[in-house]
């Protein structure tokens, strides 16, 4: 049974902070992971995706990925209100199919 | 660009009446399909998948079912709800051999 497990918060952080989200996964044959922001009521959108060890930055936002401890975290640098939401951790095997397995994601609060 | 739509938005069924939900991709050829479904406070959970016209993977035994009677289209259906299929059921599509699902708007389904 491949799991992905992510502490559900609510991570609460002040405007102007670094959010940092963690996700461990259980599957040694995880090949690409995915970071899929949700707003309440709406569906997940994709932000980032890195499938080699080490960072990976695009814009405010850094992925990091460390296989050997099967861990996965997001930080977010300069967060703002609008980075509110619900952020989801998932993960895929290689395959024709894209079969991610998904945690159940952790609710991220920027107070002002 | 590529664009994804599924209806309807929201819909409040009885127990035991039919469902048909429908998704199309746009700007595409050839996409792998899936249809997800969340469940309140839970992760999403995959529940079919389809590689090409006509080929279905199913992820999990239920009385839900799925089509695809042309490449960009992916239908959900089933004959007699249940309580339990209640939930927020999204369409996603991805590129063949490539990890990234991206999803549509989403379809509420209440069932009571």
């Amino acid at each position: 049974q491949k799991e992905v497990e992510q502490n559900s918060g609510p991570l609460s952080v002040p405007e102007g902070a670094i959010a940092s989200l963690n996700c461990t996964y259980s599957d040694r044959g995880s090949q690409s992971f995915f970071w899929y922001r949700q707003y309440s009521g709406k569906s997940p959108e994709l932000i980032m995706f890195i499938y080699s060890n080490g960072d990976k930055e695009d814009g405010r936002f850094t992925a990091q990925l460390n296989k050997a401890s099967q861990y996965v975290s997001l930080l977010i640098r300069d967060s703002q209100p609008s980075d509110s939401a619900t952020y989801l951790c998932a993960v895929n095997s290689y395959g024709t199919a894209s079969k991610l397995t998904f945690g159940t994601g952790t609710r991220l609060q920027v107070t002002l | 660009s590529q664009t994804i739509h599924q209806w309807p938005a929201t819909l409040v069924q009885p127990v035991g009446s039919p469902l048909s939900l429908e998704c199309t991709v746009e700007g595409t050829s050839n996409p792998n399909l899936y249809w997800y479904r969340q469940a309140a406070g839970r992760g999403l959970q995959l529940l079919f998948y389809s590689v090409g016209i006509g080929q279905i993977s199913s992820e999990v035994p239920q009385n839900l079912s799925a089509s695809r009677p042309q490449d960009r289209q992916f239908i959900l259906s089933s004959k007699k709800l249940l309580l339990s299929d209640s939930g927020f059921y999204l369409c996603a599509w991805s590129v063949p051999r490539r990890g990234e699902l991206f999803f549509g708007e989403g379809s509420r389904l209440t069932v009571l």
